[in-house]
């Protein structure tokens, strides 16, 4: 079936220390990629986004990463901060049809002091 | 910014009644607005897409007659959940797009449902 899933539904870390969240997509037609923080009772905010002709783009700290031969996106935060706790989700978009996103299941963030 | 506002944030009733829930984008027109769902510990889950003045497309399972959607105008969009139950309570969020030509979705704050 077609899916977005995740590796590790919990990762926990030590303040300043880099994270890496990962994401498996079986849709091979998606085009667009993108990772949400989510904080408890609160909606989805946009992080990072990249498209299918890219293989790495950055932000502030964040650095996203797909390698579309796998079907593997990979979101790194760089010295990660206690503010940085939170549920991560990635979403993809297919290319052709509807515009509307499909989400993995999410990984929770710890970020320990 | 891009800026979608939901209301109320938390709303709770009893079971059998009517529950409408607003998602405004306040400082752009949104030609496409989503409606997600998402129950405790799970990811959203798409329930329909809505173009203004057009009707909603549902995703399979999703009752329409159960879960109205209404798009009146380029900066508003409403969920109406009709006869809720308990099993209806849930955390449901919108998201809305600019463009159709653009991919970026901005997210609502989401609108915690509890039917008792």
């Amino acid at each position: 079936g077609e899916s977005v899933g995740l590796h590790l539904p919990t990762l926990s870390v030590q303040e300043g220390d880099n994270s890496i969240i990962n994401c498996a997509y079986s849709n091979s037609a998606s085009d667009y990629f993108i990772w949400y923080k989510q904080e408890s009772g609160k909606g989805p905010q946009f992080i990072i986004d990249i498209r299918s002709n890219m293989d790495k783009r950055q932000g502030q700290r964040v650095t996203v990463l797909l390698n579309k031969t796998v079907k593997h996106l990979s979101l790194q935060i760089a010295a990660t901060q206690p503010g940085d706790s939170a549920v991560y989700f990635c979403a993809e978009k297919r290319s052709t049809g509807r515009r509307a996103l499909t989400f993995g299941s999410g990984t929770r963030l710890q970020v320990q002091p | 910014g891009a800026v979608v506002s939901q209301h109320p944030s938390w709303v709770i009733c009893k079971s059998g009644t009517s529950v409408k829930i607003e998602c405004r984008s306040l400082d752009f027109q949104a030609t496409t607005m989503f409606w997600y769902r998402q129950f405790p510990k799970q990811s959203l889950m798409l329930m329909a897409t809505s173009n203004e003045g057009s009707k909603a497309t549902y995703e399979q399972g999703v009752e329409k007659d159960k879960f109205l959607i209404n798009h009146a105008s380029l900066t508003l969009s409403t969920l109406t959940v009709t006869s809720a139950h308990p099993e209806d309570s849930s955390f449901y969020i919108c998201s809305a797009s600019k463009e159709l030509s653009t991919d970026t979705q901005y997210f609502g704050p989401g609108t915690r449902l509890t039917v008792l």
